[in-house]
């Protein structure tokens, strides 16, 4: 069965430290690949997304995640945490051809000063 | 501002009453969805609908009923047969594209809901 791992339930980084938030899927052929982040109480709103191509992908606020088809992985990093970026983080996979999205259980990031 | 609102933000259901979460959006999207979430499980699909009249069942479609008459609302409403029902739910929607584009969800600010 299709999944998605985040073997993180919880990370805590010091501010300006670099981070990296792992997330692993179980699929037979290329998904679409997301990241999503919700603060406390809010929606998710959409980091960045990898279809094809560049497997290095950009996001906003200055993540950027990189798509590994050898270990089916789709790792986001950012090089600088700021304490804005305490919240938890989701990694998401949909499959070709389907409306069906799967997502992880989620990484909450904690940012000490 | 184009969006998503889900209302109430906190809603309280009493034993054997039936509730309903209001979703409406402004993004002329075709595709609408209700998750629930709980800590430590992410997002579990309950209902889906790709279009104005149709509607199909998720991961976790017992105990709740959705109805789609209008492109623009997608109402949930958690029966008295959803023996626990104290969660946050997340409406979303997507557009209706060719390839990864249509799977590109954007969220309302959610609703919880808690039995009294």
């Amino acid at each position: 069965a299709q999944s998605v791992t985040q073997p993180d339930i919880h990370i805590t980084v010091s501010e300006g430290a670099s981070l990296e938030l792992r997330c692993n899927y179980s699929y037979g052929a290329t998904p679409y690949l997301f990241w999503y982040v919700q603060s406390p109480g809010q929606g998710l709103q959409l980091l960045l997304k990898y279809f094809s191509g560049d497997t290095l992908v950009q996001g906003i606020k200055g993540f950027e995640a990189e798509f590994k088809r050898s270990q089916s992985s789709f790792n986001l990093r950012k090089p600088s945490v700021h304490w804005s970026d305490a919240a938890e983080y989701f990694c998401a996979v949909a499959f070709t051809g389907g409306f069906k999205t799967i997502f992880g259980a989620g990484t909450r990031l904690f940012v000490k000063a | 501002d184009g969006g998503i609102t889900q209302s109430p933000k906190y809603l309280f259901r009493k034993e054997g009453q039936n509730v309903t979460l209001s979703c409406e959006q402004n993004l002329n999207h075709d595709a609408m969805y209700w998750y629930r979430q709980d800590p430590g499980q992410g997002l579990r699909l309950i209902y889906y609908s790709q279009i104005v009249n149709d509607f199909q069942k998720g991961d976790i479609a017992e105990g709740y009923s959705v109805s789609r008459e209008k492109k623009e609302s997608f109402p949930l409403t958690v029966t008295s047969a959803q023996k626990n029902p104290t969660a946050f739910y997340l409406c979303a929607s997507s557009i209706e594209e060719t390839g990864g584009t249509k799977n590109i969800q954007y969220f309302g600010a959610g609703t919880r809901l808690s039995v009294l």
